[in-house]
């Protein structure tokens, strides 16, 4: 079963960020966040990952509670073309984890013009 | 650099055959995971090969099974066909050598129908 928890779907204007939230209660000290997304009859897209410190990359930023039971992803200035679905992964560094990523339902982030 | 490849792209058996689908990585990437993505269960993991070895398996019935080359290119088989196995088949790569830091690319995917 999926560690975490996301709203099933959003809005965000574009232009406007997009802050995408994600339960995982029961993460444990050696696992990270992921997140993916996927747009329609794509494969899934890596966006970032952190384990407990806020990251930024070309795509978004990632910003990871201290008691690191929920985090945000946000895109800073949503385009029509970030309409998918985004997927919270919580995967632990090596172990029986080895090349498995264990996908939730996602939220279905929708931009409007 | 090039993206991860699977062919064919669409695919359509009756049931009770066999099919096999093929994913080529990223150049340099040594870890190939396959995924089976439908309405209802959504994206699942099937197996993961390193180094021509499986190394973590997914929750699907011995029909599934997959292999790996020395060069890294993974095919996966699925035999006895049953109308469920109609699915998007993803395959993904990763440079991951055992430190488990699961940034994957995934290919576009093979879009599998059983009639």
């Amino acid at each position: 079963d999926a560690k975490t928890t996301q709203p099933p779907s959003m809005d965000c204007a574009e232009g406007r960020a997009a802050n995408l939230p994600c339960n995982h209660s029961t993460i444990s000290g050696n696992e990270y966040v992921y997140w993916y997304r996927q747009i329609h009859s794509q494969g899934p897209q890596y966006i970032i990952h952190g384990l407990k410190n806020n990251e930024t990359n070309e795509m978004a930023s990632l910003i990871i509670t201290e008691d690191r039971k929920s985090s945000t992803l946000i895109l800073p200035h949503a385009t029509l073309r970030d309409t998918a679905v985004y997927y919270c992964i919580v995967t632990e560094a090596g172990g029986t984890s080895y090349g498995k990523l264990t996908f939730g339902q996602g939220t279905i982030l929708t931009v409007h013009p | 650099k090039a993206g991860v490849t699977q062919t064919p792209r669409y695919l359509i058996k009756t049931r009770g055959q066999q099919v096999t689908l093929s994913c080529s990585p990223i150049s340099g990437h040594r870890s190939v995971s396959w995924y089976q993505q439908t309405p209802g269960q959504g994206l699942q993991f099937l197996f993961e090969y390193f180094s021509e070895t499986q190394r973590n398996k997914g929750n699907f019935p011995g029909r599934f099974s997959g292999r790996q080359f020395s060069n890294s290119r993974s095919e996966m088989n699925v035999s006895t066909l049953e109308l469920g196995d109609s699915a998007l088949y993803l395959c993904a790569s990763s440079r991951n050598s055992g430190t488990g830091v699961n940034e994957q690319f995934f290919g576009p995917g093979t879009r599998l129908t059983v009639l």
